[in-house]
């Protein structure tokens, strides 16, 4: 099993739609979680942490279950903007290392 | 947040030859790394630079391909070397220890490296 687990899409949604991307990982010490953003050529940029108690940024929620080892991300009222490719990044347990997922993509479409 | 550098941002080199790559932040930081990320794929990491001492490796990456140095809190380089097509692929850096962000890892724009 990888130790982290995203569909890879492409997700080609409307503007305005609401999309939601899964993520599940296998290291049951894992502590923190991320999403990342990545455009096309850049480096990834650092979206949002998730926190167990689940959080808000705007438009976008994040979602942790330990028990299932599964973290989502949902993005509502979706934007030309936000095509992208979203990672789902966990750490290594006791350690700053991070570990990537493949990422998935979305197209927003007009 | 603070501002991550990398020179070069790209190049295109012969087989067999080196390239290091420079990362350079505008803050003190507690934590380097350097990743990979090859077409189509996500990031690797490849090693931990520590300051003032030789850096930790992640499996599948030895010190004799990629040396890094990591003289003071603020700069470190990795270079690729003895390069191969193979290696052809997105060099990043990233830290962690930021002033107010403490476990949350940024990462710099990246070098583009091409092997011919």
């Amino acid at each position: 099993r990888k130790e982290v687990e995203q569909d890879p899409g492409p997700f080609n949604v409307p503007e305005g739609a609401t999309v939601a991307f899964n993520c599940t990982y296998s290291n049951s010490a894992s502590q923190s979680f991320f999403w990342y953003r990545q455009d096309c050529r850049k480096e990834p940029k650092l979206l949002m942490s998730v926190y167990s108690s689940g959080n808000e940024d705007g438009r976008f929620t994040a979602q942790l279950n330990r028990a299932s080892q599964y973290i989502s991300l949902l993005i509502r009222d979706s934007k030309l903007s936000d095509s992208a490719t979203y990672l789902c990044v966990v750490n290594r347990a006791g350690s700053y290392q991070l570990t990537f997922g493949k990422g998935t993509k979305l197209s927003v479409i007009p | 947040s603070a501002v991550i550098s990398q020179k070069p941002s790209r190049d295109i080199c012969q087989r067999g030859t080196s390239l290091t790559i420079q990362c350079q932040v505008d803050s003190q930081v507690t934590m380097m790394f350097w990743y990979r990320q090859q077409p189509g794929q996500s990031l690797t990491l490849i090693a931990t630079a520590n300051q003032g001492s030789e850096a930790t490796y992640e499996s599948g990456f030895v010190i004799d391909k990629f040396p890094i140095s990591r003289p003071n809190l603020t700069f470190s380089t990795l270079t690729v070397s003895n390069m191969s097509p193979e290696d052809s692929s997105i060099y990043l850096c990233s830290v962690v220890g930021l002033a107010g962000v403490n476990n949350e890892q940024f990462f710099g724009p990246g070098t583009r490296l091409t092997v011919l």
